[in-house]
């Protein structure tokens, strides 16, 4: 399984600002996916990071919100633009080799808005 | 509307028992399913995959998998306190771009009582 590492791995930040999550895969995947896990929920897919190319959000995320790169095969990063409160979640990076095949999970970026 | 459902819990079983957590999903087309553990304040990590009718066993692990009644199920046996955790479900959806994600339930808390 692809190994993933992920920063930082927790911020607070204040309200108005923004934060990028980068993510690093240490071998060549084919997709990247970030997800996001707030209090006591399940993971809601943000969007799905494809090389080279825009990314491709989920319904009630937007690119000015969450604007996400992916430059090679393997790095991506997540940007949470002019945070609130309702932003603090965990946010994770995710990696897949193939069509059909499991994700595998960065540890996760537990952000604070206050 | 891709829906994973499971029953959130608590469900309690004592050290030594078997844990059946159960997930139905919505998507009829869907081909592949796994199953995932997370512990708190951890990120999700993958423990079975699926993906034909019938049941696959990977040590204490068994995961069941019935696409015509849309059911996946996972049955633990000699539970063990370290099982305590949130066991996610998951499904592959084909999105409208091509690409392959997954889709998770809110997941079932277990808790193993020694």
């Amino acid at each position: 399984s692809a190994v993933i590492s992920q920063k930082p791995s927790r911020d607070i930040c204040q309200r108005g600002t923004s934060l990028t999550i980068q993510c690093q895969v240490d071998s060549q995947v084919t997709m990247m996916f970030w997800y996001r896990q707030q209090p006591g929920q399940s993971l809601t897919l943000i969007a799905t990071a494809n090389q080279g190319s825009e990314a491709t959000y989920e319904s009630g995320f937007v690119i000015d919100k969450f604007p996400i790169s992916r430059p090679n095969l393997t790095f991506s990063t997540l940007t949470v633009s002019n945070m609130s409160p309702e932003d603090s979640s965990i946010y994770l990076c995710s990696a897949q080799r193939g069509n059909d095949s499991p994700l595998h999970f960065g540890n996760g970026t537990r952000l604070t808005v206050t | 509307q891709k829906e994973v459902e499971q029953n959130s819990g608590p469900l309690s079983v004592p050290e030594g028992a078997i844990a059946s957590l159960n997930c139905t999903y919505s998507d009829r087309v869907s081909q592949s399913f796994f199953w995932y553990r997370q512990y708190s304040g951890k990120s999700p990590e993958l423990i079975m995959s699926i993906y034909s009718n019938g049941d696959k066993e990977d040590g204490r692990f068994t995961a069941q998998l019935n696409k015509a009644s849309q059911y996946v199920s996972l049955l633990i046996r000699d539970s063990q306190p370290s099982d305590s955790a949130t066991y996610l479900c998951a499904v592959v959806y084909l999105s409208l771009s091509g690409n392959t994600p997954l889709v998770f339930g809110k997941g079932t808390r277990l808790s193993v009582i020694a």
